[in-house]
């Protein structure tokens, strides 16, 4: 059982290169998450999705796009990479709240390294 | 909104004795989840313990257990017996229960890097 796989792992961009960051779970759950992690800062919520074929924002949504055209997948895009977005993200994973198999906690997957020159 | 403060930068503590990490939150629901999360170095993000907010016995998983006190809105986890492989970053969570997208993200503490002296 993978869990939550995150593709690429490493990745190093020049300013204004576009990339897309790829995740995946195989544990059928409805929400599926986008943070960054930044020294100091804790994780911060990028995007979200409650089901496939939505998302909505979190907290630091400029400069990101997504989307979840199928439930196991979400795509985190970079359209016009800067220097302030070099971070490491995490993708995330959980049942619906209303789900009688939902502990509350979320699935990680590794992290991808992003740096942006 | 929910927020949740880890004040402690940094802690260290010395193999096989005891260390506590602390945790306040900031919320005005009723029912809701806290958690501790574990981050060594290889960046993965692992659960170390949960605490359902209806529950007054605070939860234990082995060497490490919480103590819980909701009128307080603080969460502390006490590590025992610390090990080598206990150092790593934590991070404190909380997650509301309520049945609404927007409400079911996990919001984080800044975290608390914790190193074992040998």
């Amino acid at each position: 059982n993978a869990g939550v796989t995150q593709t690429p792992k490493f990745r190093v961009l020049k300013t204004g290169q576009s990339m897309t960051l790829l995740c995946a779970q195989d544990m059928n759950h409805e929400y599926m998450y986008w943070y960054r992690q930044d020294p100091g800062m804790g994780l911060r919520l990028i995007h979200y999705s409650v089901g496939e074929g939505t998302t909505a924002k979190g907290e630091v949504p400029d400069g990101y796009n997504v989307s979840r055209l199928k439930k196991q997948n979400f795509l985190l895009g970079l359209e016009s990479a800067a220097p302030s977005q070099t971070s490491v993200y995490f993708c995330a994973s959980s049942y619906s709240p209303a789900w009688t198999m939902n502990t509350g906690e979320l699935f990680f997957g590794e992290g991808s390294r992003l740096t942006v020159l | 909104a929910q927020t949740v403060t880890q004040s402690q930068p940094e802690m260290s503590v010395q193999e096989a004795e005891t260390v506590t990490l602390s945790c306040t939150y900031d919320t005005s629901e009723s029912d809701y989840y806290l958690f501790w999360y574990k981050q060594p170095p290889s960046r993965q993000m692992i659960l170390v313990i949960r605490q359902e907010a209806y529950k007054q016995q605070n939860a234990t998983e082995n060497r490490f257990s919480v103590n819980f006190q909701k009128a307080a809105k603080s969460f502390s986890l006490k590590i025992s017996d610390s090990q080598l492989g206990d150092a790593a970053m934590y991070f404190c969570a909380y997650r509301s229960a309520r049945n609404t997208g927007a409400n079911s993200k996990l919001t984080f503490g800044k975290g608390i890097t914790l190193s074992v002296r040998p």
